[in-house]
């Protein structure tokens, strides 16, 4: 079953809405989450690290203030697309983080239209 | 840093047929570990298979294999016996194991296409 669980699995709202994106490991805990960005028919482009109990690592060329990032707890780390425009409109996805020789897991995604 | 190459944006096979799919890479790591997953058009990403770097024997799971060849800095997934159900991205991914990086880095896809 999974083991990484991400909500909701496809968001549409109108622009300049805020939109926040749930990843939940299920049965254990990721002190470290990431979130990915993938265009159509393109390849996963890493956005962020999510540390527990610490800011995000941002990779170079994503805004911080455009994509908020939350990892309060060891099982939860929230995405939030702060005044989304259509140009935001994109797949995410996460994954967590379970150690050197596990595979990272991954959520189903969550695809975001803004109209 | 690291990079991973796949050079077949496509590919079909015959059911029932193996199919390899390339993935060279570029590290200057010493240590590292080797993926592939799998993206159907639903969209989820599916583990398939892992290769660390010190790791001698070339990984299996099921029909799926990895041809590590370290030398070369290559490490192909076979698939063998495909099924219909197999059409779908396949990506290649890496990461350091001696780093404090944990992030994967993904190559651009092979989309593979099994025909009846």
């Amino acid at each position: 079953g999974a083991v990484v669980s991400q909500h909701p699995s496809w968001v549409i709202c109108k622009s300049g809405t805020s939109v926040k994106i749930e990843c939940r490991s299920l049965d254990f805990q990721a002190t470290t989450m990431f979130w990915y960005r993938q265009f159509p028919k393109q390849s996963l482009m890493l956005m962020a690290t999510s540390n527990e109990g610490s800011k995000a690592t941002y990779e170079q060329g994503v805004e911080k203030d455009k994509f908020l990032i939350n990892h309060a707890s060891l099982t939860l780390s929230t995405l939030t697309v702060t005044s989304a425009h259509p140009e935001d409109s994109s797949f995410y996805i996460c994954s967590a983080y379970r150690g050197d020789n596990q595979p990272q897991h991954f959520g189903d995604g969550t695809r975001l239209s803004i109209l | 840093a690291q990079k991973i190459t796949q050079t077949q944006p496509g590919m079909f096979v015959q059911e029932k047929e193996a199919v390899t799919l390339d993935c060279t890479y570029d590290t200057s790591d010493q240590s590292y570990g080797l993926f592939w997953y799998k993206q159907p058009s639903s969209g989820e990403m599916i583990f398939l298979i892992y290769q660390g770097s010190y790791d001698e024997q070339n990984a299996t799971e099921g029909r799926y294999s990895l041809n590590f060849q370290k030398a070369r800095k290559s490490a192909n997934l076979v698939i063998s016996a495909s099924q219909l159900g197999d059409s779908a991205m396949y990506f290649c991914a890496m990461r350091p194991m001696d780093t404090g990086r944990r992030a994967l880095t993904f190559g651009s896809g092979t989309r593979l296409q099994v025909q009846p």
